[in-house]
């Protein structure tokens, strides 16, 4: 079956730092991916996405690049805020699952805490 | 405006309770989705409802049955409480195409005691 897995936290970086979340996946398809950011006492937001290979997704300085040769969508920050602080998900939606509507299947996710 | 709203936001009951949470979405999305978040943040798919049809059901006890009323409401009930059921429950709606972002409620807080 699907599956994502992405480095485990906490990660804890000084504001202006360079981030890195690394993401790998396992699919049966092609399947499209995503990175969602879930601020403390909030629901997940999208943050970016990608739909096919060599694809870049950027949003609010971050980026991830789809890899297809090595089945990566690792997550960039050149220089983080404070307010970067949150819990990171990785995920995929597998277009071979032919159900109606995005199945996304999540990665663990990653804390990352930046102290000023 | 809330686009995903969910109630309530926390909810402590004892086990062997019964109780429902509600989502609602005003983005038009004709599909909904309940999602599971444990203690260490995993997150899995409990349920999906296109235009008021179920088409995902994950291995989820038959102790939760959700209800949707329309394509805009997806309710979740859960009987018979137990202390494994305490979580994080998160709604979300999705439109097309297939492979569309998820949008989230702020989640609902289930402690069962």
């Amino acid at each position: 079956g699907d599956s994502v897995t992405q480095m485990e936290g906490p990660v804890t970086l000084s504001e202006e730092a360079f981030l890195t979340i690394n993401c790998t996946y396992t699919a049966t398809g092609y399947p499209s991916l995503f990175w969602y950011v879930q601020y403390p006492g909030e629901g997940l937001q999208l943050l970016l996405k990608a739909t096919k290979a060599d694809d870049k997704g950027s949003n609010k300085g971050f980026e991830a690049t789809y890899r297809k040769e090595t089945t990566s969508f690792h997550l960039e920050k050149g220089s983080v805020q404070v307010s970067d602080s949150a819990v990171y998900f990785c995920a995929l939606s597998d277009p071979m699952i032919k159900a109606a509507g995005n199945k996304l299947t999540f990665g663990g996710g990653t804390r990352v805490l930046v102290k000023p | 405006d809330t686009a995903v709203s969910q109630t309530p936001k926390y909810l402590v009951t004892q086990m062997g309770n019964d109780k429902s949470i509600k989502c609602e979405q005003n983005l038009g999305h004709d599909t909904m989705y309940w999602y599971k978040q444990d203690s260490k943040k995993f997150l899995k798919i409990m349920f999906s409802y296109n235009n008021k049809e179920l088409i995902i059901n994950e291995t989820v006890p038959n102790r939760f049955s959700p209800k949707s009323p329309d394509k805009a409401h997806l309710n979740l009930h859960i009987n018979s409480l137990e202390l494994g059921d305490s979580a994080v429950y998160f709604c979300a709606s999705s439109g097309q195409p297939n492979n569309s972002p998820l949008h989230f409620g702020n989640g609902t807080r289930l402690t069962v005691t």
